[in-house]
């Protein structure tokens, strides 16, 4: 069955220090992947995509994601947090020619000042 | 250019009573997922609708859940005779076409959190 992993259930940062959230995926053959950010009381947003191309993606308020399709990874990144970045954090897989996304447990971070 | 809009965000009911969420897509959008999210999890599927058709109903529970997406106005999730488990937040998701390119990426809205009493 296909299935997105999230390792990493409750992060806590200081503000500036580097971010790293781990997906992994259990897909075969074609796959998108996407990354949503929630914050606290809000809905979904997308932070960014990767459906084809070059496997370094840059999404919205400076992160980035790799596509690893060796590693089955599409990890989350950004090079230094900030207060504001507090929020749950969803990684969401789709196989090619599906519209359903599965989704991961989610990330739970928590930036402090 | 207005996101998706659903409403309430917020309801409270008793066990027994009804609940009806709504849900309005993007503007040019024309399917609408229904996604429901337990505490300390992810969304989980549930329905998948264009106007008038039920395309996907396999996440939905078989009891006391329907949904419908009528030609006029908003998409509706409805909820028979609502149980404690019920309480979660609701969100419903909107894409211009369907399928796993570029064009059917889904777009969420701000949910409508159920609380049963």
């Amino acid at each position: 069955a296909q299935s997105v992993s999230q390792h990493n259930h409750h992060v806590i940062l200081s503000e500036a220090a580097s971010l790293e959230l781990g997906c992994n995926y259990s897909y075969g053959g074609t796959v998108n992947l996407f990354w949503y950010v929630q914050y606290p009381g809000q809905h979904l947003q997308l932070l960014l995509k990767y459906f084809s191309g070059d496997p370094l993606v840059k999404g919205i308020k400076g992160f980035e994601a790799e596509f690893i399709k060796s590693k089955f990874s599409f990890n989350l990144r950004k090079p230094s947090v900030q207060w504001s970045d507090t929020a749950e954090y969803f990684c969401a897989g789709q196989s090619g020619g599906s519209y359903i996304p599965t989704f991961g447990r989610g990330t739970s971070l928590i930036v402090h000042p | 250019n207005a996101g998706v809009m659903q409403n309430p965000r917020h309801l409270v009911r008793r066990r027994g009573q009804e609940a009806r969420l709504r849900c309005s897509p993007m503007k040019g959008h024309s399917h609408v997922y229904w996604y429901r999210q337990l505490p300390e999890e992810g969304l989980k599927f549930m329905v998948y609708l264009q106007k008038e058709n039920i395309i996907d109903e396999s996440g939905m529970p078989k009891e006391r859940f329907s949904a419908e997406f009528p030609k006029e106005g908003p998409s509706i999730l409805r909820i028979q005779q609502v149980v404690r488990g019920d309480s979660a937040a609701y969100f419903c998701a909107s894409s211009r076409t369907s399928g796993s390119g570029l064009e059917e990426t889904q777009y969420f809205g701000p949910g409508t959190r159920l609380l049963v009493l």
